[in-house]
């Protein structure tokens, strides 16, 4: 199985930057997600990591570093409207490529 | 292109009862995962369907169990309700059993 830990709450300034950090045990790593998740909303997919380094997709970034089992979500330029949850889910390969989330942690962007 | 169809949204049942979820992947996609999610615990896996196959399994106890058809729709029952069963319940659908997961709004079940 793997243990998936990430903060529980952030809170950021309109316009900020915050980092987000996730890490996982595995016996079997097979790609890393984040998903943002609006309250009362289903999860919506933001980035995916199997090889370590930067992804980067407009205002977010996705790092992995596979040697250290851990990753962060990076938002830049942060809006009101990326307050919300954000999960972190690893996916096994040595357990039939089960996807595993992380509890998530509570982003709040105040003005 | 439609996305995941969960039914119903909400429903209330008591201590004792089951209850049927329903869920309707995106057209093509050949994998549905189900999810429940509670404030304290997060997300956690019920279990994974891949044409028809149940391909994993979560730690959950035998009173949930699912199924898969061959238009590769889903189910899962929950028989015997214990209030703890009190949830939002995730469908998730993926063209493999690697890829990303497209989720639905989930059912919210609360069980009194």
């Amino acid at each position: 199985g793997q243990n998936i830990d990430q903060p529980t709450e952030m809170t950021a300034t309109e316009g900020a930057i915050v980092q987000i950090n996730c890490t996982y045990q595995t016996s079997g790593f097979n790609g890393l997600f984040w998903y943002q998740q609006h309250a009362g909303e289903a999860p919506t997919f933001l980035s995916y990591n199997v090889l370590d380094g930067l992804e980067e997709k407009g205002r977010f970034s996705s790092f992995l570093s596979r040697s250290k089992g851990y990753s962060y979500l990076l938002l830049k330029e942060l809006q009101m409207k990326d307050s919300a949850s954000y999960l972190c889910a690893v996916r096994d390969q040595r357990n039939d490529y089960k996807l595993s989330f992380g509890a998530g942690t509570t982003v709040t962007v105040r003005a | 292109k439609a996305g995941v169809t969960q039914t119903p949204r909400y429903l209330i049942k008591t201590r004792g009862q089951q209850v049927t979820l329903s869920c309707s992947p995106i057209s093509g996609h050949r994998s549905v995962s189900w999810y429940q999610q509670t404030p304290g615990q997060g997300l956690q896996f019920l279990f994974e369907y891949f044409s028809e196959t149940q391909r994993n399994k979560g730690n959950f106890p035998g009173r949930f169990s699912g199924r898969q058809f061959s238009n590769s729709r889903s189910e899962m029952n929950v028989s015997t309700l214990e209030l703890g069963d009190s949830a939002l319940y995730l469908c998730a659908s993926s063209a493999t059993y690697t890829g990303e997961l497209f989720f639905g709004e989930g059912s919210r079940l609360t069980v009194l």
